[in-house]
């Protein structure tokens, strides 16, 4: 499969906990995006990478978030002190420059 | 600033009938507008794309969407559906100021019935 992926697909956690999650993109995609998606909603932007740079972050992307993507290839998102309002989908996907995304399966995150 | 709204929560239609979920937009400038589906767990699926040209765009799964400038309007249509097409149904565009950013409307969850 050369479509984006996510790992873990699904993870649930207890409030106060870290957690972080992966995506691989499509491999010739140089942009790296990652949305999240609660109950009844469309995707929200919260930040997207072009190679290893990480270009915009959303006001949606508190402190205790952060995301890397150390050689430009795969991305980790990681959510310090989750709080139960940080349950929902998160989704990465992948472009070309200016070009259509392609998204991955989403990790869905409970936090009790 | 740009957005799409997507009118109707949930749209039934019976399968063979043709069905339409409605997208409108509101952006300055030329739109690229975008539809995707959503499978229940899944991530988002692209169907189609309007960049320029042609204001019947056509797509993956026998969908196509028309644009409409006057009315600001990108609808996606199939004339007959599937019950396997029951799922939802993301209209998007992309930033102007911003190529990388997308805006995503609520969804239009459809159901197709025997």
């Amino acid at each position: 499969d050369t479509g984006v992926s996510q790992n873990p697909r699904h993870k649930i956690t207890k409030r106060g906990q870290n957690v972080t999650f992966r995506c691989d993109p499509i491999s010739e995609h140089n942009r790296l995006y990652w949305y999240r998606q609660t109950l009844g909603q469309g995707p929200e932007f919260l930040t997207y990478f072009q190679n290893e740079a990480q270009l915009e972050k959303s006001r949606l992307l508190s402190d205790r978030f952060s995301a890397e993507r150390p050689k430009g290839s795969f991305s980790t998102l990681e959510i310090q002190r989750t709080e139960q309002g940080d349950s929902a989908m998160y989704l990465c996907a992948s472009s070309q420059p200016s070009d259509t995304q392609y998204f991955g399966p989403g990790t869905r995150l409970t936090v009790l | 600033a740009q957005s799409v709204a997507q009118p109707e929560d949930q749209v039934n239609v019976a399968e063979g009938n043709p069905l339409t979920v409605k997208c409108t937009y509101s952006v300055s400038g030329n739109p690229y507008l975008f539809w995707y589906v959503q499978y229940p767990n899944r991530g988002l699926q692209f169907l189609l794309k309007y960049i320029t040209g042609d204001n019947l765009v056509k797509g993956s799964y026998g969908f196509e969407a028309e644009f409409n400038k006057s009315q600001t309007s990108f609808h996606l249509k199939k004339p007959s559906a599937l019950v396997s097409d029951s799922a939802l149904y993301f209209c998007a565009v992309r930033g102007r100021s911003n190529f990388n950013k997308f805006y995503f409307g609520s969804g239009t969850k459809l159901n197709v019935k025997p």
